[in-house]
Formats: C-alpha cells, sequence, structure tokens
C-alpha cells in the first residue's frame, strides 16, 4: 500500500530525444509527487512536483503528467542532453501522515547519448 | 537562504569501530530532519526522522542510532560499524508548512 513502484530502472535516450519515467502508486491518500535528480556523488536535488488537482506540471524541458484514476506519474524529459544523465527518483507523500515522510520509488538510471 | 552541511564527506571505518556523522541545518527553525542511507546504485532507504530536540522515530531495526540535541542539529551513530552498514548516508531537511524535503551532500562511509 505504501510503495511507489518505478520504471525502468535505466534508461538510454539520444540527445535531442525524449525520456519518459513512470511510477505508479497505490495508496490514495498520497498528494504530494516530487521528481529528484541526484548525480554520482551528490545528494539529490528536488526537480519538480505536483499535486493530484492538476494532471499537468511543466518547467522548461520538465513535465510531469499526473493520472489520478490510474493511480500513475511520469516525468517527461524534452529535447534531453547529455548534461541530464543522473538518476531520477520519483516519491510520494501525504499530509498528516508519519510526518510528511517521502515514499521512494527504485530510481531510473538515465543516459543520454551525445 | 536555507543550507544543510554534512560531514565528513568521506569515511573509511574499520569493521567493530564507532560512527558519528553530523548534519547541520543553518537559516530555518524546528525543522523535520531525516537520515537516508543509499546502498550503491539503489535507491534510497529512510533510517531516521525527527520532528524536535529529542525526538526520533526509526524506521528500520538496525545497528544505527540517530540523536538531536539541538534544533538544527542531526547526528547518526553506531557504537560498532558492520560491513553492511557501508553506503552513501544522506541528511535532508523539511519545512513544517511544506511538503518538499532538501537533501544534504552526503557522506560516502566505507566499511572495511
Amino acid at each position: 500500500q505504501q510503495q511507489v513502484k518505478q520504471s525502468p530502472q535505466s534508461l538510454i535516450v539520444q540527445k535531442g530525444g525524449i525520456s519518459i519515467i513512470n511510477c505508479a502508486y497505490e495508496n490514495t491518500a498520497f498528494d504530494y509527487f516530487p521528481w529528484y535528480q541526484q548525480f554520482p556523488g551528490k545528494g539529490p536535488a528536488l526537480l519538480i512536483a505536483i499535486r493530484p488537482d492538476v494532471s499537468e506540471k511543466k518547467e522548461g524541458r520538465f513535465t510531469i503528467s499526473f493520472n489520478k484514476s490510474a493511480k500513475q506519474f511520469s516525468l517527461h524529459i524534452m529535447d534531453s542532453q547529455p548534461g541530464d544523465s543522473a538518476t531520477y527518483f520519483c516519491a510520494a507523500s501525504m499530509r498528516g501522515g508519519s510526518q510528511g515522510n517521502l515514499i521512494f520509488g527504485k530510481g531510473t538510471k538515465l543516459s543520454v547519448k551525445p | 537562504s536555507q543550507t544543510i552541511h554534512q560531514w565528513p564527506a568521506t569515511l573509511v571505518q574499520p569493521v567493530g569501530s564507532p560512527l558519528s556523522l553530523e548534519c547541520t541545518v543553518e537559516g530555518t527553525s524546528n525543522p523535520n530532519l531525516y537520515w537516508y542511507r543509499q546502498a550503491a546504485g539503489r535507491g534510497l532507504q529512510l533510517l531516521f526522522y525527527s520532528i524536535g530536540i529529542d525526538q526520533i522515530s526509526s524506521e528500520v531495526p538496525q545497528n544505527l542510532s540517530a540523536s538531536r540535541p539541538q534544533d538544527r542539529q542531526f547526528i547518526l551513530s553506531s557504537k560498532k560499524l558492520l560491513l553492511s552498514d557501508s553506503g552513501f548516508y544522506l541528511c535532508a531537511w523539511r519545512r513544517l508548512a511544506s511538503d518538499t524535503q532538501y537533501f544534504g551532500p552526503g557522506t560516502r562511509l566505507t566499511v572495511l
């Protein structure tokens, strides 16, 4: 019930292509869905986040698509660049639950080939 | 602005030795604080979280303990390290009125 399932585990995309990472959750009480980007040897950094009251949020080349009925959300990276090569984590949390603790997916390692 | 610090950045320790990792947050008061562990190429495992001084919750029973002696200081400790304690340890903080967690730079621990 508390899991967030992320796929694929790894992804190779050509420069300029679209990278798509998917996550699915079971707990309908989740109401905050962030994506984090992590470079090797660094701490994760918040990339973009969405709440269930909207179906899409865009920030630059990064877009979250949210499907409440399917309990799925995805990250789209448009015009992928070699500098986007990193590990991406989706997560979910609910207000008032376990002090706002985030439940993380297992991560997707993205490699963008020049 | 808020800043989170972790030290040391890297640490190599023998099996059976003690451990103390420190995390401090600047620029905010009464944050929620978190300790995560990340094994090589793996996801983030929540170890401890704290909602206030001396208020610690453990998520995974293990060889580690946490303490919060001051509002913006979070310490991860062990009396005797195991090989399986190796990993990348991350501290994070969250403002009470916000959902967003912000991570520190991490400590790479290698137990030999």
